[in-house]
């Protein structure tokens, strides 16, 4: 079974802060991404990694930033959160190449800003 | 880039009934067709895919189909139950054929089963 798992499922901080979100998956998956999805307005994707070292940005970077070091870890890092960043957030992980499918989703992690 | 739209946004039905959720994409290129099922307070989790070299697939009471003409996929649940209120999302590979391929996923549909 393939296993996504983030680092926190409820987080509190406060404005300003730096936040860490990690996400760590265990099927030697190439690519790696970040969504948070708040009500109505489905699954945005904040950054994606399709290799070590690699990121692209995806529809709503700013605020964000990722840094993926190992291939098994891929982290989102909120440099200065504000209260518009409350909401869950969703790692997940996909095989590569053009043959690639299911994409696995982590749990969540439900941050809250204050 | 690669656009996905969703229809409808919330869908009723009565229990027993079917459930029909659309999907337009905008990428000819893309050539796999995830559908995502999320309940309440979970993770999303595929249910069913398809890729572009087939034109329908079935699973017990889940069926997607899609027309690579028209850009259009559906899928289709039968006898609905309880259990399939949840939120349903369809999706579309993006650069399939670069190192970079990302899913694209729609707004998501609200399915809920009337009793």
């Amino acid at each position: 079974d393939v296993k996504v798992t983030q680092s926190s499922r409820y987080l509190v901080k406060r404005t300003g802060e730096k936040v860490f979100l990690e996400c760590v998956q265990d099927m030697d998956h190439e690519n790696m991404f970040w969504y948070r999805q708040d009500p109505g307005l489905g699954l945005r994707l904040i950054y994606f990694s399709y290799d070590v070292k690699m990121k692209e940005k995806g529809d709503i970077p700013e605020g964000y930033s990722v840094s993926r070091e190992k291939k098994e870890r891929f982290s989102l890092i909120l440099e200065s959160a504000s209260t518009n960043q409350t909401s869950m957030y969703l790692c997940a992980s996909r095989g590569g190449g053009t043959g690639a499918g299911e994409q696995f989703f982590g749990p969540g992690t439900r941050l809250t800003v204050l | 880039g690669e656009n996905v739209e969703q229809h409808p946004s919330t869908l009723s039905v009565q229990e027993g009934d079917s459930a029909v959720i659309k999907c337009t994409y905008s990428d000819s290129a893309s050539n796999y067709f995830p559908w995502y099922k999320q309940e309440l307070g979970k993770r999303p989790q595929l249910i069913i895919d398809i890729r572009s070299n087939v034109g329908e697939k079935k699973d017990q009471r889940i069926a997607v189909t899609l027309n690579k003409t028209a850009k259009h996929f559906s899928l289709h649940i039968t006898e609905t139950q309880p259990e399939d209120s949840a939120v349903y999302f369809c999706a579309a590979s993006h650069k399939p054929y670069s190192s970079a391929s990302k899913i694209i996923f729609g707004s998501g549909t609200r399915l809920s089963i009337r009793p």
